[in-house]
Parts: C-alpha cells; structure tokens; sequence
C-alpha cells in the first residue's frame, strides 16, 4: 500500500527554526515527485514546490521561494520542508503529495498533514 | 502567474446536479491539464477528476470534469449529489513555473 506519512504537529516561537518530514513507503520513492501545500487555518491550499527524490531536482512556487528549504534523503524515502526563522504568519497545515511529475501529473497520494503552530 | 477563481460556496439538494467553475486568468485553459480535488473536513485532500476528464479509481462516475475554451474555464460536475459529497473542492493547473490552486469552493448539500 502507498503511505505518505508526515511527522507529527509542531509548536514554535517566532524566530525558531523546524524541519518537517514525509516518509514515503509502499512504491519506489525515488521515481515519484514529492509536492508540499500548504493550508493556513480556514483557507485554501497553496502551493509551496516539489522535489524529485532521485536526483534532488527542485523547484519552488514564486511566493515560497526563499521563504522554504525543500529536500530530500532517498536513502530513508524521507522529504522535508525546513524553515530557518519562523513567523506567525507560518501557522499552517502542511501537506505532502505524491506526482508522477513535476507540473503535469495530479497529485495522487497525500500525507495526513503536519499542523505548525508559531506563537510567542 | 495565473490565477484560478473558483465560486467561494454553492449548494443545492440531494439528488440535483451541481457544477464548480474553474476561471483561468491567462493563458489558455486547454494547454495545461486541470485537476479537481475534494476535502472533507479534517481530512487531507483526494484527487477526484485529473487531467481535465479522467476519474480515478474508486471515484463514483457521478463525478466528471470538463473543459470549455470559450469561457477559459473548466468545470466539475456532480450528478444525484449525496450529503457525503458536501466538502471543499479545489482546482489545480500549472505553468511553466509552478502548480497553482483555485481558491476552493464549498459544496453543501441539503
């Protein structure tokens, strides 16, 4: 069975830093792309970027780019979204996913999310 | 980059037809591939309609998409609706540079 499971919820001060993860299992990690979404509390879903495990090909949306670090370990089928100084503003609900592509293909397996809370 | 614009809610009674719209702001709708996705409350989204037509697995054939040119939009349409399809629904395309994500749309039913 394909699994995305993602760590577990987070509780951070302004100006801390986190890693979060994505354990894939249940296919061959490194020929699918990993995708991240991110839903602030009531909204919509917004893309943040999408690693391909294999080679650690990146790309980012232009409203994450330099806000995130996205990367990978396709030694423990793992991906990560990393923040170096948190905000407030980043209290989310983050989601990984599962594409056969970069851009083109629907995301067909979603991690159950990890809940990020950032207050002082 | 485009936008996607979605209607924020629609609603309509068990058993009726429903259709969310999915406005692309440019570019053309037809070059790129939409995808539909459906969440429930509290729960992480599934894929309902991909590459503008097709319907995964497991997905009732109640659910199709559709593209029109015309109006540069594409549609979800969900026929004899149930109260379990009450959820957000979402549209996603893409462009040379990133995914993008229609704002959502509420669906209830009642």
């Amino acid at each position: 069975e394909v699994q995305l499971v993602q760590s577990g919820a987070e509780v951070k001060k302004p100006g801390e830093s986190l890693k979060i993860s994505c354990k894939g299992s249940g296919y061959s990690f490194t020929n699918y792309w990993i995708g991240w979404v991110r839903q602030m509390p009531g909204k919509g879903l917004e893309w943040m970027g999408i690693i391909y495990p294999g080679d650690s090909d990146t790309r980012y949306s232009p409203s994450f780019q330099g806000q995130v670090t996205i990367s990978a370990d396709k030694s423990i089928s793992t991906a990560y979204v990393q923040w170096s100084s948190l905000k407030a503003s980043d209290t989310a609900m983050y989601y990984c996913a599962r594409s056969e592509t970069g851009m083109t293909s629907n995301l067909d397996k979603w991690g159950q999310g990890t809940l990020v809370t950032v207050s002082s | 980059n485009f936008m996607l614009t979605q209607p924020h809610s629609v609603s309509e009674s068990p058993g009726k037809t429903v259709t969310i719209s999915c406005t692309r702001s440019s570019g053309s709708i037809a070059s790129n591939y939409v995808q539909w996705y459906q969440q429930r409350p509290g729960s992480s989204p599934i894929t309902v309609i991909y590459e503008d037509d097709q319907r995964p697995s497991g997905v009732p054939d109640r659910f199709s998409g559709s593209i029109d040119s015309s109006s540069n939009s594409a549609s979800l349409t969900i026929t004899g609706l149930k109260t379990e399809d009450g959820a957000d629904y979402y549209c996603q395309s893409y462009d040379s540079s990133s995914r993008v994500f229609g704002g959502g749309t509420k669906l209830t039913v009642l």
